[in-house]
Parts: structure tokens; C-alpha cells; sequence
């Protein structure tokens, strides 16, 4: 069964800080891989979203990585805001027996300090 | 402005009733998906749909039901035999299946 894992489950940071959030997962069989955050509350904003063929995505200053080989995405947060407080989550898309699977990670709680 | 939109924002359901919340998108998404939150337990899928007419149990089914006749409409039953409906409930939708994602602002059920 297919496990999804984000390291640490919450950080508290000042602000300036790079960051990096890490996401695990044990099947390597993925279509793709999307980093999004949540505000206390509220829906669900997606920030990048990595193809299977894809290796990393940049977005202004987020970058997140994809190794397969070793099960694990990182995400990249350079010069934290006290914005970028929120809920940090990966999912995943996975094809075990040819049908989808979607698996969200644990989550890591990000606090930026002012 | 394109996006999915869920209401009601808050519901309340009382013992032994069923309750629906929309789901709605103008993205011209094929996929459409529901999932459950709750504290401390992170998001699970409850059902999706790849297309019209079609749709998957996810990993939580029991005690909920959906119908999908139009493409742009996934909505959610919470049926009687959910015993522990209080929840945050999320809808979301893609392209296909396996593309990117995007979320509705949630609907948040309470048992009164």
C-alpha cells in the first residue's frame, strides 16, 4: 500500500529562512506529483505540480523536486514570508492495477515568524 | 472567472438525515473528485468520477453517495448511514485523471 510521508510535520521558522519540506513515498509508479497549501479553513491552492518524466518545477520562489528512484519530493521555499504560513501538502497519482489512486501526504504545518 | 464552487459553505445535519452539498465547476473538466478532512487525520478520498455518468468508491465510500449527469456537477450525499459525517468536505477536478488538480473552498458539515 502505497504511503505518503511529509517531514517535519510542523516547523516554525523566523522570518528570511530557505526552507525545505520533504514528502516520501514508497511506490515509485507515480503519473505525477502536486505540492499545494491550505490556509486554516479554506480550500486547497495548488503550487506545483511535477510530471512523472519531470525531475523539478519553479514557480517565483518555490521550487519542488521529484527523485522516484528514492521516493521523495522536496519543496524549496526561498526567503520565507510570514505569508507563506500555511499547510504545506503533497499528493500523489499513482496506477497500481490500472486504475488511479490518489494519496495526499501527511501535511507539515510551516509558521513564518515576523 | 473559471473555477469550482462548493456550497454551501457550512451545513448542518441532524441525526438520521441525509444532506447534499454541490459541487460545481466551469473548467471543462472531465475529472471530478471528493474528498474528506479531518484534524489531525489529513485529506481521504471519498469518491471520483473520470466522466459523465461514471464514477469510483474511493477509500472512505461507505455512508455517502454521488451521481455525476452533467460534466460540470459532482455532487455529494451524506446518507444516514454515515455515522460520523462532521467533517471539512473538499471537491476538486482535472483534466483527465492524472493531471493537475484544483480545489473548491471546502464545505464544512456539523451533526447537531
Amino acid at each position: 500500500k502505497q504511503e505518503v510521508t511529509q517531514i517535519p510535520a510542523a516547523l516554525s521558522v523566523p522570518e528570511g529562512e530557505n526552507l525545505v519540506l520533504n514528502c516520501s513515498f514508497t511506490d515509485s509508479a507515480i503519473y505525477n506529483l502536486q505540492w499545494f497549501r491550505q490556509d486554516p479553513g479554506k480550500g486547497l491552492t495548488s503550487l506545483l505540480l511535477i510530471q512523472s518524466s519531470q525531475r523539478e518545477q519553479t514557480s517565483g520562489r518555490l521550487n519542488a523536486s521529484l527523485d522516484k528512484s528514492s521516493g521523495r519530493s522536496t519543496l524549496y521555499i526561498a526567503a520565507s514570508q510570514p505569508g507563506d504560513s500555511a499547510t504545506y501538502l503533497c499528493h500523489l497519482v499513482v496506477s497500481p492495477s490500472g486504475t488511479y489512486k490518489y494519496i495526499f501526504g501527511t501535511g507539515t504545518r510551516l509558521k513564518v515568524l515576523a | 472567472d473559471g473555477g469550482i464552487t462548493q456550497s454551501p459553505k457550512y451545513l448542518f445535519r441532524k441525526e438520521g438525515q441525509n444532506v447534499t452539498m454541490s459541487c460545481e465547476q466551469n473548467l471543462n473538466h472531465d475529472a471530478m473528485y471528493w474528498y474528506r478532512q479531518d484534524p489531525g487525520q489529513g485529506l481521504r478520498l471519498i469518491y471520483y468520477s473520470q466522466i459523465v455518468n461514471d464514477f469510483q468508491k474511493g477509500d472512505i465510500a461507505e455512508g455517502y453517495s454521488v451521481s455525476r449527469e452533467k460534466k460540470e456537477s459532482f455532487p455529494l450525499t451524506v446518507t444516514s448511514a454515515q455515522k460520523n459525517p462532521t467533517a471539512f468536505y473538499l471537491c476538486a477536478s482535472s483534466i483527465f485523471g492524472d493531471t493537475e488538480a484544483f480545489f473548491g473552498q471546502g464545505t464544512r458539515l456539523t451533526v447537531v
